[in-house]
């Protein structure tokens, strides 16, 4: 089965420091792995995603992500924090070649206080 | 458009009333998804289309759920004898195409619906 998990369900960081939001994952095969935040009252927008190459990914407002094969994660990170980055932050995992839905984790609150 | 539109925003329906959403995909993608947010933010897949053909439906509960994606119309989840568990936001997304699952999906706003 596929799933994936989101440790923390708040991460607090300060403003200007460097922040990690944690993703492990759990699939049959190769994944293709996604990170999504969700603004109060509004929908899921795409932050980057990790398909092959560079297990490093740099993806929108400064986020980047490691996909780690060996210990299956995937974890968001961030050098300096703002606290406009305040916000939830999804997880999503789907199987190479399953052209279909994702698997989501269950959320982290980001709260990044000034 | 270039975004994924939902309506209504907000939907308020008395247990055992139907229930019925709309999504239009973004122009040019060939795929939609709906999805359920429930509390504790836990995402549930429902189904998925490629154009107007059902793509998987194995998370919808087929009693009560029904959708249709019809061409020229936006597409729509309807529920049928709404429940008070039925309460949640559902999320719409679209993607252009599949290319073995690379694809990104893009979401809409989502409808909030409060089942009394």
């Amino acid at each position: 089965a596929q799933s994936v998990a989101q440790p923390e369900d708040q991460v607090n960081v300060a403003e200007g420091n460097p922040l990690t939001v944690k993703c492990t994952y759990s699939v049959s095969g190769n994944p293709y792995l996604f990170w999504y935040v969700q603004y109060p009252n509004r929908g899921l927008q795409f932050l980057l995603k990790y398909i092959t190459g560079d297990n490093l990914v740099k993806g929108s407002y400064g986020f980047e992500a490691e996909f780690n094969k060996s210990q299956t994660s995937f974890h968001l990170k961030k050098p300096s924090a703002l606290v406009s980055d305040s916000a939830l932050y999804f997880c999503a995992v789907r199987r190479i070649y399953n052209f279909n839905k994702f698997y989501f984790g269950s959320g982290t609150k980001l709260n990044v206080k000034p | 458009g270039e975004e994924v539109a939902q309506t209504p925003k907000h939907l308020v329906r008395g247990e055992g009333q139907k229930a019925k959403l709309y999504c239009a995909p973004i122009k040019g993608h060939s795929y939609v998804f709906w999805y359920q947010q429930v509390l504790k933010n836990e995402f549930k897949f429902l189904i998925s289309f490629q154009n107007e053909n059902v793509f998987d439906e194995t998370g919808m509960p087929k009693e009560r759920f029904s959708a249709k994606c019809l061409p020229n119309s936006p597409c729509s989840l309807e529920i049928q004898a709404t429940k008070l568990e039925d309460s949640a936001v559902y999320f719409c997304a679209s993607s252009q195409s599949q290319q073995g699952g690379r694809e990104t999906q893009y979401f809409g706003p989502g409808t909030r619906l409060l089942v009394l």
